[in-house]
This record gives structure tokens, C-alpha cells and sequence, in this order.
């Protein structure tokens, strides 16, 4: 079966620190990988999404970059964090070409810039 | 770009009253996909809706995709304390993304 690993649970960051928070999934080949980000009481804002290795395109600019070095790997990065970028970020999965569509979840980073 | 608007944004009801989401998209859908996100919690499906009209429920959960294939509702019956979350819609338009609704926040007091 499909899973999906995302760490760490909980991060809290000083400002202008970098940032790195990973996201991998097991049983399936060539996912779409999606970053998406929730302020508190807020809706999913889509940050980045990856069709493919080294494929990234990027929803909204912004202080943070994705990586997608392999197929089952997804990075989210930041060379300087804002105060901003505080959220809870979620990794997601989807394998459209085998007609299933949805999205799955991982269990989410809370990240806290100070 | 498409657009998903969800609304209400937030939703008070006693427990035992219904409850209605709705969900429009500024383009025709391929389908349209629910979520629940418990607090604390993250994004869970819970279905998927492909053909214009669908109906389709789950226990006290009725789904259902409009004829244009433009919009969706999700309708709670008789809430009950469990059902406490936040219910995204999200849009697939031919085989881009997923976008997702803002959500609708339920609270059911007892």
C-alpha cells in the first residue's frame, strides 16, 4: 500500500534561518508531489507542484523554493525564513495516469517562525 | 487560472441540525473531490464525484455534482459532534492539479 512520510511534526525557526522539510512516498511510482500551505483557520494554498523528477512549477512567488531530486522525493526549502512563512505545511500525492485522482496527505509539518 | 469558491467560509449548528457546503469553479471540472480535515488534523478524502448530475451519500454525507459539472454541494444530515472539521472541495480540470476550496469550518455544539 501507498504512504506518505512528512517531517518533522513540529519546527520552530528563528527569522532568517534556513528551512528544509521533506516529504516521501512509498508504493507508488511517478506521483504528482504537491506542497501546499495553511495558516491557522485558513484554507490549502497551493505552493509548488512536480509531475516529474527535477519538474517543479510554483504557484505563488514567494520566499521558499521545491525541489524534486527523486521520484519519490519532495523537498520544500527556504534560504531565509519570514515571519510569513510561519503555517502548516502539507505534502500530498496523486497518481492521475492510473486514474485515481485524489490526493492523499501527509501528517503535516507545523512550522512557527520566531 | 481556475477558480474554486467555497462557501460558507464557517458554519455554527446545534447537533442534530443539517448542514450544507457548496462549491462553484469558474471552469467545467473533470470531477470534484471532498475532503475533511479534522482540527489538528490534515486533509482526508472523502470522495470523488466524475458525472455530470452524480448523486452520491455516505451514511449521513449526500454529494452532489451539478449538471455543468461547475459546482458541487455537500449536504450533512442531523450533525453530530464527530462530524466537527473543516470539508474542502477541490476541482480537477482536465489532468492538472487539484484546486482546493477555502474550505468550510463546521462546528456542531451538543
Amino acid at each position: 500500500s501507498q504512504t506518505i512520510h512528512q517531517w518533522p511534526a513540529t519546527l520552530v525557526q528563528p527569522v532568517g534561518s534556513p528551512l528544509s522539510l521533506e516529504c516521501t512516498v512509498e508504493g507508488t511510482s511517478n506521483p504528482n508531489l504537491y506542497w501546499y500551505r495553511q495558516a491557522a483557520g485558513r484554507g490549502l494554498q497551493l505552493l509548488f507542484y512536480s509531475v516529474g523528477i527535477g519538474q517543479i512549477s510554483s504557484e505563488v512567488p514567494q520566499n521558499l523554493s521545491a525541489s524534486r531530486p527523486q521520484d519519490r522525493q519532495f523537498i520544500l526549502s527556504s534560504k531565509k525564513l519570514l515571519l510569513s512563512d510561519s503555517g502548516f505545511y502539507l505534502c500530498a500525492w496523486s497518481v492521475v495516469p492510473q486514474g485515481r485522482t485524489e490526493a492523499f496527505f501527509g501528517q503535516g509539518t507545523r512550522l512557527t517562525v520566531v | 487560472g481556475q477558480q474554486v469558491m467555497q462557501i460558507p467560509q464557517y458554519q455554527h449548528v446545534q447537533e442534530g441540525e443539517d448542514f450544507t457546503t457548496y462549491c462553484n469553479s469558474s471552469t467545467t471540472l473533470s470531477n470534484i473531490q471532498w475532503y475533511k480535515q479534522r482540527p489538528g488534523g490534515h486533509p482526508v478524502f472523502l470522495i470523488q464525484l466524475v458525472k455530470s448530475g452524480e448523486v452520491k451519500k455516505q451514511k449521513r454525507l449526500t454529494f452532489q455534482f451539478g449538471e455543468a459539472k461547475k459546482n458541487s454541494s455537500l449536504h450533512i444530515t442531523a450533525t453530530q459532534t464527530t462530524d466537527v472539521g473543516t470539508y474542502f472541495c477541490a476541482g480537477l480540470s482536465g489532468y492538472s492539479t487539484l484546486t482546493f476550496g477555502k474550505g468550510t469550518m463546521l462546528l456542531v455544539s451538543p
